[in-house]
Protein backbone atom coordinates (compact mmCIF):
# COMPACT_ATOMS: atom_id res chain seq x y z
CA UNK A 1 0.00 0.00 0.00
CA UNK A 2 1.30 3.65 -1.05
CA UNK A 3 1.30 5.85 2.38
CA UNK A 4 3.29 7.59 4.67
CA UNK A 5 4.28 6.12 7.77
CA UNK A 6 5.46 7.57 11.13
CA UNK A 7 6.99 5.59 14.14
CA UNK A 8 6.75 5.13 16.63
CA UNK A 9 3.18 6.00 17.32
CA UNK A 10 4.06 7.30 21.04
CA UNK A 11 7.10 7.85 22.45
CA UNK A 12 8.25 9.18 25.66
CA UNK A 13 11.87 10.98 26.21
CA UNK A 14 13.50 12.60 29.72
CA UNK A 15 13.88 15.81 29.53
CA UNK A 16 17.77 17.18 28.04
CA UNK A 17 17.39 13.98 25.84
CA UNK A 18 17.58 14.28 21.91
CA UNK A 19 14.97 11.82 20.12
CA UNK A 20 14.48 11.20 16.55
CA UNK A 21 11.15 10.92 14.90
CA UNK A 22 11.16 8.70 11.62
CA UNK A 23 9.11 9.88 8.58
CA UNK A 24 8.96 7.38 5.18
CA UNK A 25 6.76 7.70 2.16
CA UNK A 26 6.50 5.33 -0.52
CA UNK A 27 4.54 7.83 -2.79
CA UNK A 28 7.35 8.99 -5.25
CA UNK A 29 6.97 12.28 -3.63
CA UNK A 30 9.57 15.21 -3.74
CA UNK A 31 8.55 17.03 -0.82
CA UNK A 32 7.95 16.36 2.63
CA UNK A 33 7.26 18.32 6.06
CA UNK A 34 6.54 18.35 9.60
CA UNK A 35 3.95 19.87 11.42
CA UNK A 36 3.79 20.13 15.52
CA UNK A 37 0.35 20.18 17.27
CA UNK A 38 -0.52 21.13 20.48
CA UNK A 39 -3.88 20.53 21.97
CA UNK A 40 -6.79 22.29 20.88
CA UNK A 41 -4.44 24.13 18.05
CA UNK A 42 -3.45 23.95 14.31
CA UNK A 43 -0.72 22.85 12.51
CA UNK A 44 2.80 24.63 12.82
CA UNK A 45 5.38 24.00 10.05
CA UNK A 46 8.75 22.76 11.67
CA UNK A 47 10.80 22.00 8.82
CA UNK A 48 10.06 20.97 5.14
CA UNK A 49 12.60 19.90 2.30
CA UNK A 50 11.71 20.24 -1.18
CA UNK A 51 13.85 18.04 -2.54
CA UNK A 52 16.83 15.36 -2.08
CA UNK A 53 19.44 16.94 0.63
CA UNK A 54 17.80 20.45 0.71
CA UNK A 55 15.70 21.46 3.63
CA UNK A 56 14.31 25.02 4.75
CA UNK A 57 13.13 26.20 8.14
CA UNK A 58 9.63 26.34 9.06
CA UNK A 59 8.03 29.12 11.64
CA UNK A 60 8.93 27.16 14.28
CA UNK A 61 12.71 25.28 13.64
CA UNK A 62 14.13 25.85 16.74
CA UNK A 63 15.02 22.92 18.66
CA UNK A 64 14.51 21.06 16.28
CA UNK A 65 17.01 19.48 13.32
CA UNK A 66 16.30 17.43 10.48
CA UNK A 67 17.70 15.36 7.16
CA UNK A 68 16.83 14.65 3.63
CA UNK A 69 19.40 11.89 2.47
CA UNK A 70 16.86 9.88 0.72
CA UNK A 71 13.69 10.88 -1.16
CA UNK A 72 11.48 8.90 0.42
CA UNK A 73 12.70 9.17 4.45
CA UNK A 74 12.64 12.73 6.64
CA UNK A 75 13.27 11.75 10.01
CA UNK A 76 12.71 15.26 12.60
CA UNK A 77 14.94 15.33 15.70
CA UNK A 78 13.95 17.28 19.06
CA UNK A 79 16.96 18.22 20.58
CA UNK A 80 17.21 19.21 24.22
CA UNK A 81 17.47 22.73 23.01
CA UNK A 82 13.50 22.42 22.32
CA UNK A 83 11.78 23.94 25.63
CA UNK A 84 8.74 22.68 25.53
CA UNK A 85 8.74 19.46 23.35
CA UNK A 86 5.66 17.60 24.65
CA UNK A 87 3.25 17.58 21.50
CA UNK A 88 1.77 15.87 18.90
CA UNK A 89 4.02 15.09 15.65
CA UNK A 90 2.91 15.49 12.08
CA UNK A 91 4.61 14.91 8.88
CA UNK A 92 3.31 15.28 4.68
CA UNK A 93 4.14 14.80 1.95
CA UNK A 94 3.65 16.11 -1.58
CA UNK A 95 3.88 15.59 -5.21
CA UNK A 96 5.90 18.30 -5.87
CA UNK A 97 6.65 22.00 -4.27
CA UNK A 98 6.68 24.90 -6.61
CA UNK A 99 4.41 24.16 -8.70
CA UNK A 100 0.40 24.50 -8.57
CA UNK A 101 -2.78 23.19 -8.02
CA UNK A 102 -3.11 19.49 -6.80
CA UNK A 103 1.07 18.76 -6.69
CA UNK A 104 0.99 20.53 -3.59
CA UNK A 105 -1.30 18.87 -1.51
CA UNK A 106 -0.09 17.12 1.37
CA UNK A 107 -0.65 14.08 2.82
CA UNK A 108 -0.14 13.23 6.07
CA UNK A 109 1.19 9.97 8.23
CA UNK A 110 -0.73 9.08 11.53
CA UNK A 111 1.63 11.49 13.70
CA UNK A 112 3.66 10.40 16.60
CA UNK A 113 2.92 11.40 20.16
CA UNK A 114 5.73 12.73 22.14
CA UNK A 115 5.83 13.20 25.74
CA UNK A 116 8.92 14.32 28.10
CA UNK A 117 9.07 13.20 31.30
CA UNK B 1 1.55 36.83 6.75
CA UNK B 2 -0.98 34.84 5.70
CA UNK B 3 -3.90 33.48 8.06
CA UNK B 4 -6.83 31.60 7.66
CA UNK B 5 -9.93 32.01 9.81
CA UNK B 6 -12.27 29.33 10.40
CA UNK B 7 -15.91 29.36 11.74
CA UNK B 8 -17.79 28.07 14.43
CA UNK B 9 -14.93 27.52 16.39
CA UNK B 10 -16.77 23.98 17.64
CA UNK B 11 -20.21 22.77 17.32
CA UNK B 12 -22.16 20.43 18.73
CA UNK B 13 -25.24 18.84 16.06
CA UNK B 14 -27.76 16.18 16.57
CA UNK B 15 -27.44 12.92 14.32
CA UNK B 16 -29.01 13.65 10.72
CA UNK B 17 -28.28 17.24 10.99
CA UNK B 18 -26.66 19.50 8.29
CA UNK B 19 -23.23 21.42 8.89
CA UNK B 20 -22.01 24.15 7.41
CA UNK B 21 -18.83 25.58 8.62
CA UNK B 22 -16.15 28.24 6.51
CA UNK B 23 -12.90 29.58 5.96
CA UNK B 24 -12.48 33.22 5.12
CA UNK B 25 -8.56 34.75 4.56
CA UNK B 26 -7.60 38.36 3.70
CA UNK B 27 -5.56 37.55 0.82
CA UNK B 28 -5.87 35.61 -2.24
CA UNK B 29 -5.76 31.76 -2.26
CA UNK B 30 -5.42 30.00 -5.33
CA UNK B 31 -6.26 26.23 -3.91
CA UNK B 32 -8.30 25.45 -0.79
CA UNK B 33 -8.37 22.28 1.00
CA UNK B 34 -10.42 20.49 3.27
CA UNK B 35 -9.01 17.98 5.67
CA UNK B 36 -10.91 16.08 8.58
CA UNK B 37 -8.83 14.86 11.79
CA UNK B 38 -9.89 12.40 13.35
CA UNK B 39 -8.50 11.93 17.99
CA UNK B 40 -5.08 10.88 17.59
CA UNK B 41 -4.48 10.66 13.75
CA UNK B 42 -3.19 12.42 11.03
CA UNK B 43 -4.93 14.47 9.12
CA UNK B 44 -6.78 13.22 6.19
CA UNK B 45 -8.09 15.07 2.84
CA UNK B 46 -11.50 15.28 1.92
CA UNK B 47 -12.06 17.88 -0.83
CA UNK B 48 -9.54 19.55 -2.44
CA UNK B 49 -10.97 22.61 -4.93
CA UNK B 50 -8.22 24.41 -7.53
CA UNK B 51 -10.42 26.90 -9.26
CA UNK B 52 -12.53 29.93 -7.92
CA UNK B 53 -15.97 29.09 -8.24
CA UNK B 54 -15.43 25.54 -8.12
CA UNK B 55 -18.63 23.40 -6.29
CA UNK B 56 -17.22 19.76 -5.81
CA UNK B 57 -18.54 16.82 -3.81
CA UNK B 58 -17.38 13.94 -2.04
CA UNK B 59 -20.26 11.88 -0.97
CA UNK B 60 -22.42 13.48 2.60
CA UNK B 61 -19.33 16.14 1.92
CA UNK B 62 -19.41 19.74 -0.57
CA UNK B 63 -16.91 22.12 -0.69
CA UNK B 64 -17.30 25.64 -2.56
CA UNK B 65 -14.14 27.74 -3.64
CA UNK B 66 -15.33 31.18 -3.37
CA UNK B 67 -15.53 33.80 -5.89
CA UNK B 68 -13.31 36.18 -4.62
CA UNK B 69 -10.90 33.70 -3.90
CA UNK B 70 -10.66 34.53 -0.30
CA UNK B 71 -13.11 32.20 1.12
CA UNK B 72 -14.30 28.34 0.65
CA UNK B 73 -17.18 26.53 2.39
CA UNK B 74 -17.55 23.02 3.70
CA UNK B 75 -20.68 21.62 4.09
CA UNK B 76 -21.51 18.09 5.58
CA UNK B 77 -25.36 16.78 5.34
CA UNK B 78 -27.00 14.21 7.46
CA UNK B 79 -24.36 14.17 9.80
CA UNK B 80 -23.32 10.57 11.05
CA UNK B 81 -21.78 9.76 14.83
CA UNK B 82 -18.12 9.19 12.77
CA UNK B 83 -17.80 12.86 11.95
CA UNK B 84 -16.99 13.53 14.65
CA UNK B 85 -13.17 15.24 14.64
CA UNK B 86 -11.61 18.50 13.40
CA UNK B 87 -11.63 19.81 10.22
CA UNK B 88 -9.04 22.51 8.81
CA UNK B 89 -8.90 24.04 6.17
CA UNK B 90 -5.98 25.02 4.03
CA UNK B 91 -4.16 27.30 1.37
CA UNK B 92 -0.99 27.50 -0.24
CA UNK B 93 1.31 30.77 0.73
CA UNK B 94 2.18 32.80 -1.73
CA UNK B 95 5.39 33.08 -3.08
CA UNK B 96 6.08 29.23 -1.73
CA UNK B 97 3.60 27.27 -2.80
CA UNK B 98 5.26 23.82 -0.89
CA UNK B 99 4.07 25.78 2.15
CA UNK B 100 0.16 25.61 3.51
CA UNK B 101 -1.52 27.71 5.65
CA UNK B 102 -3.65 25.84 8.01
CA UNK B 103 -6.95 27.52 9.57
CA UNK B 104 -7.46 26.91 13.22
CA UNK B 105 -10.18 24.61 12.76
CA UNK B 106 -13.81 23.15 13.63
CA UNK B 107 -14.19 20.89 16.12
CA UNK B 108 -17.50 18.91 15.43
CA UNK B 109 -19.59 16.59 17.66
CA UNK B 110 -22.31 14.70 17.11
CA UNK B 111 -24.85 13.52 19.29
CA UNK B 112 -27.33 10.88 18.95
Amino acid sequence: DGGITQSPKYLFRKEGQNVTLSCEQNLNHDAMYWYRQDPGQGLRLIYYSQIVNDFQKGDIAEGYSVSREKKESFPLTVTSAQKNPTAFYLCASSMSSGGTGSTDTQYFGPGTRLTVL
Amino acid sequence: GQQLNQSPQSMFIQEGEDVSMNCTSSSIFNTWLWYKQDPGEGPVLLIALYKAGELTSNGRLTAQFGITRKDSFLNISASIPSDVGIYFCAGPNTGTASKLTFGTGTRLQVTL
